[in-house]
């Protein structure tokens, strides 16, 4: 497909444990974002990717989170010991090049984690 | 983190009604973005706005960019049914980062 695509589309697993979730961007998108939504909100932004690197990891919520991307391609945002409060839908979005404020950013669909 | 003060909250509408909904913020923004979600997806860009005072049209949706930069409004004309979703409005740009910052969104409902 020629979207961005997300993994799982749901997950559901217990407080404590580690849970990875994986975000594909368009083919060719050089920025990567990950944002959190939590019901009945609106997105917060966790990081974003320029290539590899990460210049802005200020919306990231405790050092619990962590996020990686390889290749200019694949991005893994990393939850350890997982809390309750951490259930959200987790939503990816590329974009094609970063160069100002007028690059769109396409989403995927979410990841929905349900911490038990 | 913060957000943008979106209104209303949510909307009870007949088909054919037109809509309005707005957008505030303390802060300045380069680009004011408007998406709808719908259930179980993510979001979709409607309308994207990058100049203060600028009005600009997608068929029945049209936008505009405050001219003090802190606030935006989207109006749906002639509402049908699958205008419902929850519209998010997102401004960027603000203090040179690209990050989005969202509104909590207005949750639309159309009734036939």
């Amino acid at each position: 497909g020629a979207g961005v695509s997300q993994s799982p589309s749901n997950k559901v697993t217990e407080k404590g444990k580690d849970v990875e979730l994986r975000c594909d961007p368009i083919s060719g998108h050089t920025a990567l974002y990950w944002y959190r939504q939590r019901l009945g909100q609106g997105l917060e932004f966790l990081i974003y990717f320029q290539g590899n690197s990460a210049p802005d990891k200020s919306g990231l919520p405790s050092d619990r989170f962590s996020a990686e991307r390889t290749g200019e391609s694949v991005s893994t945002l990393t939850i350890q010991r997982t809390q309750q409060e951490d259930s959200a839908v987790y939503l990816c979005a590329s974009s094609l090049i970063w160069s100002g404020p007028t690059d769109t950013q396409y989403f995927g669909p979410g990841t929905r984690l349900t911490v038990l | 983190g913060q957000q943008l003060n979106q209104s209303p909250q949510s909307m009870f509408i007949q088909e054919g009604e037109d809509v309005s909904m707005n957008c505030t913020s303390s802060s300045i923004f380069n680009t004011w973005l408007w998406y709808k979600q719908d259930p179980g997806e993510g979001p979709v860009l409607l309308i994207a706005l990058y100049k203060a005072g600028e009005l600009t049209s997608n068929g029945r949706l049209t936008a505009q960019f405050g001219i003090t930069r802190k606030d935006s409004f989207l109006n749906i004309s002639a509402s049908i049914p699958s205008d419902v979703g929850i519209y998010f409005c997102a401004g960027q740009g603000q203090g040179g980062s690209e990050k989005l910052v969202f509104g909590k969104g207005t949750k639309l409902t159309v009734n036939p």
